[in-house]
């Protein structure tokens, strides 16, 4: 059974910085694209970025891009999201989600399935 | 990017009725790159439907989705209990970002 973990969310002060991480397992975790999506309390969900197996290939909701890197250690079947000069409208549930996989040059099957159970982040004085 | 605009936004039914949910994009979503996902409250959302019409593993058969180009439909043919919750549609296609529309709360009436 694939299993996704979030950890690393909570309380900070706008302007500061946080990272979460997302431990796999159940999967080969390096043969996936890999994606962060989050949910403001009581809001629908926002795609936040996506890296490719072997994270040379990264992409970034427009509203992130220059404040958040996501990365990933294959080795240690985990993905992160280093989020800097965080807002309050950063203040989400963050999951993390399996995407899809790259066969000759083409991602294939990248709906988002399974989800981790997502960790809070509250950006907040 | 793409916009998907869901309708309608509450959709009150009883148990047994038949749901039909809508999932309209602004513009063509490649290869009917849609999938449709159910979230309870206080649980992470669910894969029910991929590629438009795909039904994922263990999902049952109640749950049919159709559509192509930009005009996509969920339906449940007959509810039950544990089917109100909030359902979303998402393009995963060649079209940065992955949006998602805005969710139908389907609730019992």
């Amino acid at each position: 059974e694939v299993q996704l973990v979030e950890s690393g969310g909570g309380l900070v002060q706008p302007g500061g910085s946080l990272r979460l991480s997302c431990a796999a397992s159940g999967l080969t975790f390096s043969s996936y694209w890999m994606s962060w999506v989050r949910q403001a309390p009581g809001k629908g969900l926002e795609w936040v970025a996506n890296i490719n197996e072997d994270g040379s290939e990264k992409h970034y909701l427009d509203s992130v891009k220059g404040r958040f890197t996501i990365s990933r250690d294959n080795a240690k079947n985990s993905m992160y999201l280093q989020m800097n000069s965080l807002r309050g409208e950063d203040t989400a549930l963050y999951y993390c989600a399996r995407g899809g996989r790259t066969v000759r040059g083409l991602i294939i099957g990248n709906w988002l399935d399974p989800w981790g159970q997502g960790t809070l982040v509250t950006v907040s004085s | 990017e793409i916009v998907l605009t869901q309708s309608p936004g509450t959709l009150s039914l009883s148990p047994g009725e038949r749901a039909t949910l809508s999932c309209r994009a602004s513009q063509s979503v490649s290869g009917n790159s849609l999938a449709w996902y159910q979230q309870k409250p206080g649980q992470s959302p669910r894969l029910l439907i991929y590629g438009a019409s795909s039904r994922d593993t263990g999902i049952p058969d109640r749950f049919s989705g159709s559509g192509s180009g930009t005009d996509f439909t969920l339906t449940i043919s007959r509810l039950e209990p544990e089917d109100f919750a909030v359902y979303y549609c998402q393009q995963y296609g060649n079209s940065l970002p992955y949006t998602f529309g805005q969710g139908t709360k389907l609730e019992i009436k």
